[in-house]
């Protein structure tokens, strides 16, 4: 099961910033948060990932709680090519296998010019 | 090259037809992934390769045979599929299956099974 709850959908203006917010309050020490999107029928695309600092890439930055159980990603000035499901994901590690994203049900962002 | 490239982009197959799905990659990856994606629903994993060993089989129905032939490809047989079975299904590669492990996906190949 997913480890991560969202919002389904958002709406945000054109050139506006877009702050997608991610519950993940079964964490574990050494998981990493990872946010993908997918735009209509596309393959999901990686956007960024984080453990305990807040990281910034040329896509957007990511911004986790100190206790970790929340994160936020945000886009700095969304456009309409941003319109798409913006997955957060917490890596699931089964006991002696492989580890593997588990996706939510995402939150289906909508850029309004 | 940091492309997940897969082939066909459609199928339309017969419950009784036999077909393949192809991914390939040339990365460098040794962790290769089967998603099933159904209209309006997040990817859910089918499989895991790790250096070309079957890691992960999520329950999958045996009418879905993955085979991994080498490091760069990803096969999917389908056999015998119900119309139930329509859906996108989506490859992904990584460095590996622990630590930090960016995904990247292919484009998929949307199926149905009439």
């Amino acid at each position: 099961d997913a480890k991560t709850t969202q919002p389904p959908s958002m709406d945000c203006a054109e050139g506006r910033a877009a702050n997608l917010p991610c519950n993940h309050s079964t964490i574990s020490g050494n998981e990493y948060v990872y946010w993908y999107r997918q735009i209509h029928s596309q393959g999901p695309q990686y956007i960024i990932h984080g453990l305990k600092n807040n990281e910034t890439n040329e896509m957007a930055s990511l911004i986790i709680t100190e206790d970790r159980k929340s994160s936020t990603l945000i886009l700095p000035h969304a456009t309409l090519r941003d319109t798409a499901v913006y997955y957060c994901i917490v890596r699931v590690s089964p006991q002696g296998g492989s580890e593997k994203l588990v996706f939510g049900k995402g939150t289906k962002l909508t850029v309004n010019p | 090259d940091t492309e997940v490239t897969q082939t066909p982009k459609h199928l339309v197959m017969g419950m009784t037809n036999k077909k393949s799905l192809k991914c390939e990659q040339h990365m460098g990856h040794r962790a290769m992934y089967w998603y099933k994606q159904k209209a309006k629903k997040p990817p859910e994993l089918m499989f895991v390769y790790s250096y070309e060993k079957l890691s992960i089989n999520e329950s999958v129905p045996s009418r879905f045979s993955p085979e991994c032939p080498n490091s760069s490809l990803l096969n999917l047989h389908l056999h015998a599929l119900q119309p139930e079975d329509s859906a996108l299904y989506l490859c992904a590669s990584g460095r590996g299956t622990s630590g930090y492990n960016e995904q990247f996906f292919g484009p998929g190949t949307r199926l149905t099974v009439l």
